[in-house]
């Protein structure tokens, strides 16, 4: 039971770089989310799809992308790669309820140079 | 817009200590509450979770919160820690909207020496 499945699980790009994080839940969940971690900040959102064929922005969304290619899965893209999207990526899903928790993967630590 | 403080950013504690991790969270309506666990290495993993009811919530490994309106806050709680739970702790607030989109408070981490 893989629940949320992140590749890569680390990757180091040059600035201007573009690259893709991609996420697959297998629990049938509605919702899916992209967070980036940073030391002292916690955990904040960048874009969420609150079901199959809607995306949303979330906290903070600039620079960033998203693709829901089906009910499954959930990229993110980054187009043009800067050192202050040096982070560690996780994504997450849930059934989409208030009262449902989200379920996480193992994160993608990525680093900028 | 909502928000969660958590105001103790790193706490050490010796085995067999009490815990205590304070959460306040900033929102008007009804709220529903979580506490994730992340373990060195590891994702977050659920620990507990209010939606109503019982103010007093009990959750896996021992843990447990008290969701205390009047001072809207929601402090996790173990009366002994183990070294095994050493880990950073996140509190998170979902406003009720209709969509669970948690925010996350920044994290308390926690050290526990044997």
């Amino acid at each position: 039971n893989a629940g949320v499945t992140q590749t890569p699980k680390f990757q180091v790009l040059k600035t201007g770089q573009s690259m893709t994080l991609q996420c697959a839940q297998d629990m049938n969940h509605n919702s899916m989310y992209w967070y980036r971690q940073d030391p002292g900040m916690g955990l904040r959102l960048i874009y969420y799809s609150a079901s199959e064929g809607t995306t949303d922005k979330g906290e903070v969304p600039n620079g960033y992308n998203v693709s829901r290619l089906n009910k499954r899965e959930f990229s993110l893209r980054l187009e043009s790669a800067a050192p202050s999207q040096t982070s560690v990526y996780f994504c997450a899903s849930s059934e989409g309820g208030v009262n449902q928790p989200q379920h996480f993967g193992d994160g993608t630590r990525l680093s900028i140079l | 817009a909502q928000s969660v403080s958590q105001h103790n950013h790193h706490v050490i504690l010796s085995e067999a200590a009490s815990l205590e991790l304070g959460c306040n969270y900033s929102y008007g309506g009804t709220v529903n509450l979580f506490w994730y666990v992340q373990y060195p290495g590891q994702h977050l993993q659920l620990l507990l979770k209010y939606f109503s009811g019982d103010p007093l919530v009990k959750g896996i490994k021992g843990f447990e919160a008290e969701f205390i309106k009047s001072k809207f806050s929601f402090n996790l709680r173990k009366p002994s820690v183990q070294w095994s739970d050493t880990a950073e702790y996140f509190c998170a607030v979902n406003g009720g909207t209709g969509f669970q989109k948690l925010v996350f408070g920044t994290g308390t981490r926690l050290l526990v020496s044997p």
